[in-house]
């Protein structure tokens, strides 16, 4: 069964470093997706991604977030500047065209940022 | 704006056990409905959906049914076993509000032999 995954499965950083989370869709997914999950809080919807274009972000994605699709798998999200409240698990997920609603989740990343 | 508030945890049962997890929401528009699975260790899956009102969601044993008039999603099983252990998310869609997905708070479920 297709599914995403997610690389690294945990990441540690120093404050003020620049990391890039890795998510891989699936193949014949358009729609792509990050949302972040702080520990003991709400999963936190950040950015959708269609068509090679930002389709909507939340108001925690902010100027140190950036999204990219550079290859035909792969979907990252880069944090410019880590800060300790950034510290979370970040979960990609992506859905098809027939059904966009439905979205499938990776196993998450859990950044770590000291 | 969306919102949905489930039930807090941990619940306890022990095996064969009935369980109900209520789930309330708020939206704008006319949600599609889920409950998403996170077993220990895995990432967020997807168990079952309801698209328009009194659809009835199943997989697994697991049931909801979409309730309009009363805002809710309430995820049942007549029987669980010491593998449900896990955490369970109830989220919506509101089409009016884009593709996010807006989810509750999660409920800790412990299955017990």
């Amino acid at each position: 069964e297709p599914e995403v995954t997610q690389t690294p499965s945990h990441q540690v950083t120093q404050m003020g470093q620049e990391v890039i989370l890795r998510c891989v869709p699936i193949s014949n997914h358009l729609y792509f997706y990050w949302y972040r999950q702080i520990l003991g809080q709400k999963v936190e919807f950040l950015v959708s991604f269609y068509n090679n274009e930002i389709s909507e972000k939340s108001e925690i994605f902010d100027d140190q977030f950036s999204v990219e699709r550079p290859d035909g798998s792969n979907f990252t999200l880069k944090i410019r500047s880590t800060k300790l409240e950034d510290s979370a698990m970040y979960f990609c997920a992506s859905s098809g065209n027939g059904q966009p609603y439905e979205q499938y989740f990776g196993p998450g990343t859990r950044l770590t940022v000291t | 704006g969306n919102s949905v508030t489930q039930m807090e945890g941990p619940v306890t049962l022990s095996e064969e056990a009935f369980l109900t997890i209520n789930c309330t929401y708020t939206a704008t528009g006319y949600p599609s409905l889920f409950w998403y699975v996170q077993y220990p260790g895995e990432g967020l899956q997807l168990l079952l959906k309801a698209t328009k009102a009194d659809d009835k969601g199943s997989n697994k044993g697991f049931e909801a049914t979409y309730r309009k008039e009363t805002t809710s999603f309430h995820l049942e099983k007549g029987s669980v076993q010491v593998s449900d252990s896990a955490v369970y998310f109830c989220a919506l869609i509101s089409r009016a509000a884009g593709n996010k997905l807006t989810f509750g708070g999660g409920t800790r479920v412990l299955v017990k032999p």
